[in-house]
């Protein structure tokens, strides 16, 4: 079955630039979304259409993709951006989210 | 700005039915830009989700869900519902409800409702 593919851990020290991978075999043809979950919150969006980024998301954080590889790029990283961060995307009738990665800032 | 609020009941009985309702406000369920989402998180696990509705009643669900779930919109309550039957403690989870942008080549969920927990025991 169709799946996104996350790594389950990443730490990144302060100022420094983290970049979060989400992998899976439609990902090309589709558009990817990302999402923040601190602990005890609901998720919030952070890139949807791949890089676009809401109102009230900073500017340190951006995505991209290539090819089926989609990344979540946080630059000049922050303690608050410590989280957990959920790629998600749609495949034939189906929404999808990746495992989530969790972010420690260090 | 729109805000989504989950209500029903935190604990429901092994085998029986799992009802929740999503009150939307600044916004209109009626809209034709957004579907209505339901995404739920077992504690300590990820984001799974549900299904999703159209202000019409076209609906769209997990696969693995589709048998045990059935969504509905009450637009004059500008409000959308959740049922999920013959529920075990595998359905134990957070729930939340989101707005839904859809286009063609993906779609994606802003904003979030504050979420529920539902304990499905005996």
């Amino acid at each position: 079955s169709y799946e996104l593919t996350q790594p389950p851990s990443m730490s990144v020290s302060p100022g420094q630039t983290a970049s979060i991978p989400c992998s899976g075999n439609e990902l090309g043809d589709k558009f990817t979304s990302w999402y923040q979950q601190k602990p005890g919150q609901s998720p919030v969006l952070v890139i949807y259409q791949d890089y676009k980024r809401p109102s009230g998301i900073p500017e340190r954080f951006s995505g991209s993709k290539s090819g089926n590889a989609a990344t979540l790029t946080i630059s000049g990283t922050q303690a608050m951006d410590e989280a957990e961060y959920f790629c998600q995307a749609w495949a034939s009738t189906t929404v999808l989210f990746g495992g989530g990665t969790k972010l420690t800032v260090l | 700005q729109v805000q989504l609020q989950e209500s029903g009941p935190g604990l429901v009985k092994t085998s029986e039915t799992l009802s929740l309702t999503c009150t939307v406000s600044g916004g209109s369920v009626s809209s034709s830009d957004f579907y209505w989402g339901w995404i739920r998180q077992p504690p300590g696990k990820g984001l799974d989700w549900i299904g999703s509705i159209y202000f019409t009643g076209r609906a769209f669900y997990n696969p693995s869900l589709k048998s045990r779930v059935a969504m509905s919109v009450e637009k004059s309550k500008n409000q959308f519902s959740l049922k999920m039957n013959s529920v075990t403690a595998a359905d134990t989870a957070v729930y939340y409800c989101a707005r839904q942008q859809w286009l063609e080549r993906g779609n994606w969920f802003a904003p979030w409702g504050q979420g529920t927990l539902v304990i499905v025991s005996s």
